[in-house]
């Protein structure tokens, strides 16, 4: 298993500026992902963050709204720029320790609001 | 395309009653399938999965692959399964989860 912590767990920001969401692992992971659950809704993948090396987005998400580093195996930050209120929801991460993409293990989650 | 459909919302039996948490799926491969749950103020986490057709907390789900469903059932519901359910894919070697939109479960004492 692993034991996955989130920084900061929520957040109130102002329209415009941008947050950095911090995740941090026990262990070396092979596989971190970001998702994002917006209101009422499922979760959405954002990206793969992949070490040393960009990440890989889905359809609908980019580089330049969410850019997401991932300098080693334990840690990620995702980056929510030039926010809007549509940008308001809870962003997850989460990783994989080998290679067997069902043992996802999901982070606390930030819930984040723009005013 | 991907697609997890969980047609029910909000899901309210008696304790004692059977449950089934509906799950269909869109895919054209053979995919994996998955439920993960969500207890109050916990985090998301793996229930079971098609291909060990393990029985966990005395939930099992059959993969279906006729009607492309993968329903979640348990016979008899206890208070402590109150919870969100989603149900969850995975195309066959992609390195990714596609989510259902979620049942949330109340189990009526």
């Amino acid at each position: 298993s692993a034991v996955i912590s989130q920084k900061p767990s929520r957040d109130i920001c102002q329209r415009g500026t941008s947050l950095t969401i911090q995740c941090q692992v026990d262990s070396q992971v092979t596989m971190m992902f970001w998702y994002r659950q917006q209101p009422g809704q499922s979760l959405t993948l954002i990206a793969t963050a992949n070490q040393g090396s960009e990440a890989t987005y889905e359809s609908g998400f980019v580089i330049d709204k969410f850019p997401i580093s991932r300098p080693n195996l334990t840690f990620s930050t995702l980056t929510v720029s030039n926010m809007s209120p549509e940008d308001s929801s809870i962003y997850l991460c989460s990783v994989v320790p080998g290679l067997v993409i069902s043992e996802q293990y999901f982070g606390p989650g930030t819930r984040l609001t723009v005013t | 395309a991907q697609r997890v459909t969980q047609p029910e919302k909000l899901l309210s039996v008696f304790k004692g009653a059977p449950v089934e948490l509906k799950c269909n799926y869109s895919y054209s491969g053979s995919p994996e399938l998955f439920w993960y749950v969500q207890y109050s103020r916990q985090r998301l986490q793996l229930l079971l999965r098609h291909i060990s057709r393990e029985s966990i907390k005395g939930f099992t789900a059959d993969l279906n692959k006729g009607e492309t469903s993968f329903h979640l059932k348990k016979p008899f519901a206890q208070e402590e399964d109150s919870a969100m359910y989603y149900c969850a894919l995975s195309p066959k070697g992609a390195q990714k989860l596609v989510f259902g939109q979620g049942t949330r479960l109340t189990i009526n004492p």
